[in-house]
């Protein structure tokens, strides 16, 4: 079964600064997807960024980036110039491909605290 | 699109009673997921469905707990009877391809 485990249950950030936090997964799988959401204290969760593992470029939204390392299995989320309203709970996902129904398996979350 | 919907956002109820949550998934959507979170066990899959057949409810917790999707636009969550345990945030998904769009969530509250 895969797993997902975030390692870091609180992180702190001082706004405008960078910050990463750590994800690792644990597949048998050689073709998967990646995501990271955020959940802010509204609680709605919103999908963040994705990866699909055949592509070794790391994706990148705006301040989001990750750095995917496959053999690792590790997936990191990397938030630069934060802002305030960074602060949430962000939980990395993996999900199988070639799944028709999609379903994915979340890690514990990181709750971010950015600090003005 | 005004993305997925959940109804009620708020329920509170007594121990017993019958509760029903609701989703209208974003249109165009094939997967709609059933979510649980709580601060103890976090967020929890319940169900999932795929072209309104569920594929997974592996994650139900027992049979108190049912759902169903008629139709492509549809989903209900039902909690019969409830109990002070199933208190939580009750979380819609629908999903058409990568990633998951999720639905503001309804708050439960059993006493």
């Amino acid at each position: 079964a895969q797993t997902v485990t975030q390692s870091q249950p609180e992180m702190s950030v001082q706004e405008a600064e960078t910050v990463t936090l750590s994800c690792t997964y644990d597949t048998s799988e050689s073709d998967y997807y990646l995501f990271w959401y955020k959940q802010p204290p509204s609680r709605q969760m919103i999908l963040v960024i994705r990866q699909e593992a055949y592509k070794q470029q790391n994706a990148t939204e705006n301040r989001f980036s990750v750095n995917f390392q496959k053999a690792a299995k590790s997936f990191s989320l990397k938030i630069s110039d934060s802002q305030l309203g960074d602060a949430a709970m962000y939980f990395c996902a993996y999900r199988k491909a070639n799944t028709n129904a999609g379903k994915s398996t979340f890690g514990d979350g990181t709750t971010l605290t950015v600090k003005p | 699109d005004a993305g997925v919907i959940q109804s009620p956002r708020h329920e509170v109820t007594e121990m017993g009673q019958e509760v029903t949550l609701r989703c209208k998934p974003i249109s165009g959507h094939n997967s709609l997921f059933w979510y649980r979170q709580t601060m103890m066990r976090g967020l929890e899959l319940l169900i999932y469905f795929n072209n309104n057949v569920p594929i997974d409810d592996s994650g139900m917790p027992e049979d108190r707990f049912s759902a169903k999707m008629p139709n492509a636009s549809f989903s209900t969550l039902k909690i019969q009877p409830s109990e002070p345990r199933d208190s939580a945030v009750y979380f819609c998904a629908s999903s058409r391809a990568l990633g998951q769009f999720f639905g503001p969530g309804t708050r439960l509250t059993v006493l």
